[in-house]
């Protein structure tokens, strides 16, 4: 079956600690998207990609670092510089008009 | 960037009622989504709906995008129809496109 993985479900981090978020699609969809959620909160973006080797900002990118190296992968890093990382982590990719698809989550605590 | 606001932000409900949640948003769009949030973090796709009206079963949805406002009606409710409901808008820029997400209504459906 076709979907989106999202790796690992629960991750803490020490403070000043790099992470990295996983996730894989196998949809063969051409856009990749992560999304932050907050208690309470909706979705806010962090970055999307359209293609390969391309990437932008979203609305709260500053903390954070991707890469879009392969159509099928799109990894979230937290850097030492996001000062409140504790949230859920969701990632999502689509293939236009409607068609999004979203992985289960990552949910990061700081320790 | 466009806005979307969701009412109400709080919905408590007996199993059986009905049930009406709003979505304003602030621009014209071409692609206008709802989505349901499970009590574990799973974000299913619930409408596609720029305009026009859908039903799925017990759920079914209406967008009048002339007036940009799309309502959501979920009829005789059930416990598993608790979580949280967000409606999406489509933004682009630049030729890319990204989901914007209100804040959501958190429903409760008590048996």
């Amino acid at each position: 079956d076709g979907g989106i993985t999202q790796s690992p479900k629960y991750l803490f981090r020490k403070e000043g600690q790099n992470v990295t978020l996983s996730c894989e699609q196998n949809l063969n969809h051409d856009a990749m998207y992560w999304y932050r959620q907050d208690p309470g909160q909706g979705l806010r973006l962090i970055y999307y990609s359209q293609i390969v080797n391309d990437f932008q900002k979203g609305d709260i990118a500053e903390g954070y670092s991707v890469s879009r190296e392969k159509k099928e992968s799109f990894p979230l890093t937290v850097t030492s510089a996001q000062k409140n990382p504790t949230a859920f982590y969701l990632c999502a990719s689509s293939k236009g008009l409607g068609g999004y698809t979203f992985g289960s989550g990552t949910r990061l605590t700081v320790v | 960037g466009i806005q979307v606001e969701q009412s109400p932000p709080d919905l408590i409900l007996q199993e059986g009622a009905n049930s009406t949640l709003r979505c304003n948003f602030s621009d014209s769009v071409n692609n206008l989504q709802w989505f349901h949030q499970n009590p574990w973090g799973q974000l299913i796709n619930l409408f596609y709906i720029p305009s026009g009206t859908k039903q799925n079963g017990r759920l079914s949805a209406t967008t009048v995008a002339t007036e940009r406002y799309s309502l959501l009606y979920i009829s005789s409710s059930q416990t598993t129809d608790s979580g949280v409901y967000f409606c999406a808008v489509a933004e682009t820029q630049g030729g890319s496109e990204k989901l914007v997400f209100g804040k959501g209504t958190k429903l409760t459906v008590n048996p």
